[in-house]
């Protein structure tokens, strides 16, 4: 299986900051690399895909990077509304496999 | 508007089977495949297996072979998993997911709240 491995595990982070997170496969993905923002008690949602095509109606304060073994995302700009945890995936090949998790919150 | 509608919470003793479902709107439903994942209580995602449901066709993380069973209707465009044989770890919120042309989950379930409990 394909590890995905996120960094941080947690993120503090002041209003109008920018700020990034790592994911790095245990071995290359190519560009099959999907984003996710989970709110307190909702559903995770789609916020890039192929590592950096924003999903329909997610702000461009939202990107992604990267190829291979690592990627990125980064929110800038931050907004109260981004207090969430956000998960990265990966589709090279089965199982499906997502990061564990970075936990954002702000200052 | 797509949306994925699934069945309510469920309790259920060790031991036992359970069947969620997960009713679609808003789209062709066998034009897209539907997929389960499961989240435990505040830890990460797994993804269970997915489902083509224009004929069937499954895959499945081996973690969940023997444990979970997909099928679909494509008469009422609904999803189904199936878990048997449960235990306390397989309490967690069960979610379905469509997966577009690429590799990610473009819609959500609202998710299934299992608990398995005597």
């Amino acid at each position: 299986d394909i590890q995905m491995n996120q960094s941080p595990s947690s993120l503090s982070a002041s209003l109008g900051d920018t700020i990034t997170i790592t994911c790095h496969a245990s071995q290359n993905i190519n560009v099959w690399l999907s984003w996710y923002q989970q709110k307190p008690g909702n559903i995770p949602k789609l916020l890039i895909y192929k590592t950096s095509k924003l999903h329909t109606g997610v702000p461009s304060r939202f990107s992604g990077s990267g190829s291979g073994t690592g990627f990125t995302l980064i929110i800038s700009s931050l907004q109260p509304e981004d207090i969430a945890t956000y998960y990265c995936q990966q589709g090279q090949s089965y199982p499906w496999t997502f990061g564990g998790g970075t936990k954002l919150e702000i200052k | 508007e797509v949306q994925l509608q699934q069945s309510g919470p469920e309790l259920v003793k060790p031991g036992a089977s359970v069947k969620i479902s997960c009713k679609t709107s808003g789209y062709t439903f066998t034009e897209y495949t539907m997929h389960w994942v499961k989240q435990s209580h505040g830890k990460s995602l797994e993804w269970i297996g997915g489902i083509i449901p224009n004929n069937g066709g499954t895959s499945y993380n081996q973690k969940f072979k023997g444990k979970a069973t997909l099928t679909v209707d494509k008469s009422s465009s609904t999803a189904y998993m199936e878990l048997r044989s449960l235990t306390s770890e397989d309490s967690a919120v069960y979610y379905c997911a469509r997966a577009d042309g690429y590799t990610d989950f473009d819609y959500w379930g609202q998710g299934t709240t299992l608990t398995v409990s005597s």
